[in-house]
């Protein structure tokens, strides 16, 4: 099985700031790999495909980048309705979901 | 407009059984493999297991938390997704949604609204 890390795990930051997640696999998944934003009592909203794809309709301030094992998620200036969970997935082997960042405002 | 409606959740005991709907519109449902993704409550995200499209042979894959207990099964004719979960686990309470790929790949463009099991008893 492909077990998924992120880091860090929660995040604090201002309005305006950059925000990075980083996101690593326990084996090569080649570029196999999605990012997903979640809201409180909400289902999860894909933002990224194939590691740097940007879904249709979702704000460029979000980007994607990586392959192989790690892979990196940022939010180039934060804005208050980014206020969410963001995950990881991998399918190059089943599926699997990375333990997930909670970001919040400073 | 794609539309994904699960049904089925509600309160039961462990060991007895389950079976969750998934019912699909806006899109040609057999065309597309079906998966099925859980979330515990205050958890992440875990993915149950999916159903490909009858093109791929309409076979199944499960994570192996479930696997054995659960089976995910589909009727094109009515675009319905069906997840049928037997001898029930506390740690099976969760909100369960269904959800539809970009396209083969398990990329996931649209989600239900989740239904909620609680095995307890």
């Amino acid at each position: 099985d492909i077990q998924m890390t992120q880091s860090p795990s929660s995040l604090s930051a201002s309005v305006g700031d950059r925000v990075t997640i980083t996101c690593q696999a326990s084996q090569d998944i080649s570029n196999y790999l999605n990012w997903y934003q979640q809201k409180p009592g909400k289902a999860p909203k894909l933002l990224i495909y194939d590691a740097s794809n940007l879904e249709t309709g979702v704000p460029s301030r979000f980007s994607g980048s990586g392959s192989g094992t790690d892979f990196t998620f940022t939010i180039s200036s934060l804005q208050p309705e980014d206020i969410a969970t963001y995950y990881c997935q991998q399918y190059d082997n089943l599926v699997t979901f990375g333990p997930g960042t909670k970001v919040d405002i400073k | 407009e794609v539309q994904l409606v699960e049904s089925g959740g509600g309160l039961v005991q462990p060991g007895r059984s389950l079976r969750l709907s998934c019912t699909a519109s806006g899109f040609t449902f057999g065309d597309y493999a079906m998966s099925w993704v859980r979330q515990a409550p205050g958890k992440g995200l875990e993915w149950v297991g999916f159903i490909r499209s009858k093109a791929y042979g309409g076979t199944t894959e499960y994570a192996a938390s479930v696997k054995g207990r659960f089976t995910i099964s589909r009727d094109d004719s009515k675009s319905i997704a069906y997840l049928q979960m037997n001898s029930l686990k506390t740690e099976d309470t969760a909100v369960y949604y269904c959800t539809k790929p970009i396209a083969a790949a398990p990329i996931f463009d649209y989600w239900g609204q989740g239904t909620l099991v609680t095995v307890s008893s």
